[in-house]
């Protein structure tokens, strides 16, 4: 089973331009989560979505980030425009959705992708 | 507010040694999860444990152990007879509630183990 891809590994950009990070989840999670994490800083939960809508975007920065879902499968995330700031590492994780059996199938794990370092000049 | 904390932000031992990595947590929620990963230097989060908060009952898989204490909210990692593959920095991480939700990080300890 593939597990969380994210591309490209590393993007480089001057301040002003725009950047779209891709992540594609293992097959078959409905959920998808992004997270960042600065240099020095801990890393921090941008948002979540349950298969194509947005469940918990409360950790979005501002109105520079947009995420989607299309189809909900795979999933973008704009920076536009970006700020010396936005630079970091950028994680997505997918994880299964919570089962009919109970509580032991609740808040299951969430796989990791390799991240995308974003360097920002 | 949920919170964690590693105190420990870089631990160095000799190959074989123990380690213990600390975390606590804070949260209001008397359903919660709680999860260790590993992100070694290629750079990826991999995923070690996750427990529930009804469930105390500590684990050991392998060279690893877990000891959850509610009393103490902590939720430490132990590594017996440390190797050098064992280098990284580990995360401790929290997520409320019996569904999927954000996980909420500690800052991380690296963890050096020297040949």
């Amino acid at each position: 089973e593939a597990g969380v891809t994210q591309f490209p590994s590393h993007s480089v950009i001057e301040k002003g331009q725009t950047v779209t990070l891709r992540c594609d989840p293992i097959s078959g999670h409905d959920n998808l989560y992004w997270y960042r994490r600065v240099m020095g800083k801990e890393i921090k939960f941008l948002l979540h979505f349950v298969k194509e809508s947005k469940q918990d975007e409360s950790g979005m920065p501002n109105n520079r980030f947009l995420a989607e879902r299309t189809g909900g499968t795979y999933s973008t995330l704009k920076v536009q425009p970006a700020e010396l700031e936005d630079s970091g590492v950028y994680f997505c994780a997918s994880s299964q959705d919570r089962g009919r059996m109970g509580l032991n199938y609740s808040n299951q794990p969430q796989h990791f992708g390799d991240g995308t370092r974003l360097s920002i000049l | 507010a949920q919170k964690v904390t590693q105190a420990q932000t870089e631990i160095s031992v000799v190959e074989k040694e123990d380690v213990t990595l600390d975390c606590v947590y804070e949260t209001r929620d008397t359903t919660y999860y709680l999860f260790w990963y590993k992100q070694p230097p290629s750079g990826e989060l991999v995923f070690l444990i996750r427990r529930n908060s009804f469930d105390e009952q500590n684990e050991i898989s392998g060279r690893y152990s877990w000891n959850f204490q509610k009393s103490t909210s902590s939720f430490n990692f132990t590594i017996t007879a440390s190797q050098v593959v064992d280098s990284a920095v580990y995360f401790c991480a929290l997520s409320e509630g019996g569904s999927a939700r954000q996980l909420t990080f500690g800052s991380g300890t690296q963890l050096t183990v020297l040949p």
